[in-house]
């Protein structure tokens, strides 16, 4: 089965870039999502493939992926983005994702 | 603007069946592009994607594989909802529930999640 392999934990200081990844083989083939969750709340799309943002969703959230690694980053990290973030694919029908990236900014 | 409203019990007796429904409005359970999903999130296993169901001129269903057998998500296409029931839970199936629809891929809209715990 195809796993997603995530940081457990990124720290950043405010203003500061944090890069996320979220490593499969082959990962550049396919479609990577991104989600934010806060505590007590459902995930939220916050990066739909490389390019595309949610209406809402600030600038200073970006995405690429090559080889077996995809990124989201933060560019400008604010307090508010302090979250968990999930990568997510399509693989032989089923969604998986990732384990999950918890996101601290101080 | 989508919305998803779940219901259901948020305590199951171990070997039960949970039972949960999720509401739509804003959209149709019948879609021609969207599918209907359910997604738990436990401490011990992250996010985690239950099952679909869809409907492309005729209906489908898709299950993941560590509750496929257990799993049964069906549409109600006169309340324009669907629902999940998971059989012979254990306290591993205990977890934050969320249903969600799948557009182009994306979980775009999602429910605000149910607690369910399974114990005696």
């Amino acid at each position: 089965s195809y796993d997603l392999t995530q940081t457990l934990s990124v720290s950043v200081a405010p203003g500061q870039t944090a890069r996320l990844t979220c490593d499969g083989p082959n990962i550049e083939k396919k479609v990577v999502h991104w989600y934010q969750q806060k505590p007590g709340q459902a995930p939220a799309l916050v990066m739909h493939g490389i390019r595309s943002r949610p209406s809402g969703i600030p600038e200073r959230f970006s995405g690429s992926n090559s080889g077996n690694s995809a990124t989201l980053t933060i560019s400008g990290a604010q307090g508010e983005d302090e979250a968990v973030y999930y990568c997510q694919v399509w693989d032989s029908g089923a969604a998986l994702f990732g384990g999950g990236t918890t996101v601290t900014v101080l | 603007q989508v919305r998803l409203q779940q219901s259901g019990p948020g305590l199951v007796q171990p070997s039960q069946t949970l039972a949960l429904t999720c509401v739509i409005s804003g959209d149709s359970v019948s879609s021609s592009s969207g599918a209907w999903t359910w997604v738990r999130l436990s401490p011990s296993r992250g996010l985690e994607w239950l099952g679909m169901t869809y409907y492309r001129s005729k209906w489908y269903h898709d299950y993941g594989p560590s509750v496929e057998g257990r799993i049964i998500i069906t549409p109600d296409t006169s309340k324009n909802q669907f629902s999940l029931h998971l059989n012979s839970v254990t306290p591993v199936d205990s977890a934050v529930y969320f249903c969600a629809r799948v557009e182009d891929t994306v979980f775009d809209y999602w429910g605000q999640g149910t607690l369910v715990t399974v114990s005696s």
